[in-house]
């Protein structure tokens, strides 16, 4: 079945960095946008960063914009997200979720299981 | 950026009830609007894309409707399970993908 399994979250100080994973499987990887979308703690969902199906293209939300990096391995079916300069606010679950039609950017499905990420001191 | 506004904040109906859920863009987004329902300690889970056609394996109870700036999210016969955090999401003028706050279901 589709699925995606993020990994490599945990605690980190402010000011340092941290690489995420999110391995995918059960679909053409190459074939599909995929998206990095974060919650923080009893907080709402806010889109973070998108990377185009062939790795072309990379969006970022404005509050990351310079310190996040998104890339993708077609080779390992894997999307990364490179955190650096961390900062409190960056306290949150990460999910990766796909875009739900190939080569297309639209609504997100399915979703990961997030992997949770706390800068703190 | 386009801004999605829900509303209420929480709703409480009894099992078997109906729950309206509302979402309102900031300008027109046609009908590029998802929803999502989100359990406590679970990633979010797609119901609804295109304003109003279900996802795999979501039940009738399940309904969307709207298009513009105004939509709507509407569960029929509540099931004690229904008890979620739901999400509206335009998909129509991006970057940013832009969420609602959410709106809180209870079931009591």
């Amino acid at each position: 079945q589709v699925q995606l399994v993020e990994s490599g979250g945990g605690v980190v100080q402010p000011g340092r960095s941290l690489r995420l994973s999110c391995v995918a499987s059960g679909f053409i990887f190459t074939n599909y946008a995929i998206h990095w979308v974060r919650q923080a703690p009893g907080k709402g969902l806010e889109w973070v960063a998108l990377m185009s199906h062939d790795g072309s293209t990379k969006y970022y939300a404005d509050s990351v914009k310079g310190r996040f990096t998104i890339s993708r391995d077609n080779s390992k079916n894997t999307l990364y997200l490179q955190l650096s300069n961390l900062r409190t606010a960056d306290t949150a679950v990460y999910y990766c979720a796909r875009a739900h039609s190939p080569n297309k950017n639209n609504w997100f499905d399915p979703w990961g299981q997030g992997t949770l990420v706390t800068v703190s001191s | 950026e386009i801004v999605m506004t829900q509303s209420p904040a929480t709703v409480s109906v009894s099992p078997g009830g109906r729950a309206t859920l509302s979402c309102r863009a900031s300008q027109p987004i046609s009908t590029d609007v998802a929803w999502y329902q989100q359990k406590r300690g679970q990633a979010p889970r797609l119901l609804i894309y295109a304003a109003s056609t279900r996802a795999t394996d979501i039940p009738a109870r399940f309904s969307g409707s709207g298009s513009g700036t105004d939509f709507t999210l509407t569960i029929s016969s509540l099931q004690s399970e229904d008890s979620a955090v739901y999400y509206c999401q335009q998909y129509n003028d991006w970057p940013p993908y832009t969420f609602g706050q959410g709106t809180k279901l209870e079931i009591k």
